[in-house]
């Protein structure tokens, strides 16, 4: 019984790059969330999907930011002409429809913008 | 727009003692309640959750003591070990959905 997976798990780029990052959720788990998480904080949500459909996004996504779940399974997370103030561990997290309140979260991919 | 408060920040607590960490929220509609815990480099893992038709949760050494008047709740951590030291978070949503989380306790446990 696998986890949710993330990958990569770091990630240094430069400022002005663009940089994608996988998600696959624990199988069969219909539900998808994004959250970012910077040092000495708690997680913030930036977006979840049912299946293939996103249903919501949070305002701290703005427009370089663009999730997708193409076939329902797996997700990325695009960020688009990174800045320095994008650095955070980036975390995935899936639950089911039949247990939609427990969300269970992958070891998070770490983003260094130089 | 903080929904979710925590406190302390951080806490000491000797090995075999009770570690408490409280949380308030602000939102009535929250109906999920749960604590993450989180190493270093880690991603948060669920400890123990509530709901608030009831006003304790026990899951071997963790409780939730949950008071809806009030709109707070806490985590009690009985016998606390070494090997609880962690970072603590709180968190609370509505019908299945996006996590609130609070700020975080950095917990350590002395031997």
């Amino acid at each position: 019984d696998t986890g949710v997976s993330q990958n990569p798990r770091h990630k240094i780029t430069k400022r002005g790059q663009n940089v994608t990052f996988r998600c696959d959720p624990i199988s069969e788990h219909n539900r998808l969330y994004w959250y970012r998480q910077t040092l000495g904080q708690g997680p913030e949500f930036l977006t979840y999907f049912q299946n293939e459909a996103q249903l919501e996004k949070s305002r701290l996504l703005s427009d370089r930011f663009s999730a997708e779940r193409p076939k329902g399974s797996f997700s990325t997370l695009e960020i688009q002409r990174t800045e320095q103030g994008d650095s955070a561990m980036y975390l995935c997290a899936s639950s089911t429809t039949l247990l939609t309140d427990e969300q269970f979260f992958g070891p998070g991919t770490r983003l260094t913008v130089l | 727009q903080q929904q979710v408060k925590q406190s302390p920040q951080s806490l000491i607590v000797q090995k075999g003692g009770i570690s408490i960490i409280n949380c308030a929220y602000e939102n009535t509609a929250f109906d999920y309640f749960p604590w993450y815990q989180q190493f270093p480099g880690k991603g948060p893992a669920l400890l123990i959750a509530i709901r608030p038709d009831v006003s304790e949760k026990k899951e071997g050494r963790f409780t939730i003591s949950f008071n809806k008047s009030a709109k707070q709740f806490s985590l009690h951590i009985m016998d606390s070990q070494p090997g609880d030291s962690a970072t603590y978070f709180c968190a609370a949503s509505k019908s299945g959905n996006k996590l609130v989380f609070g700020a975080g306790t950095i917990l350590r446990v002395k031997s």
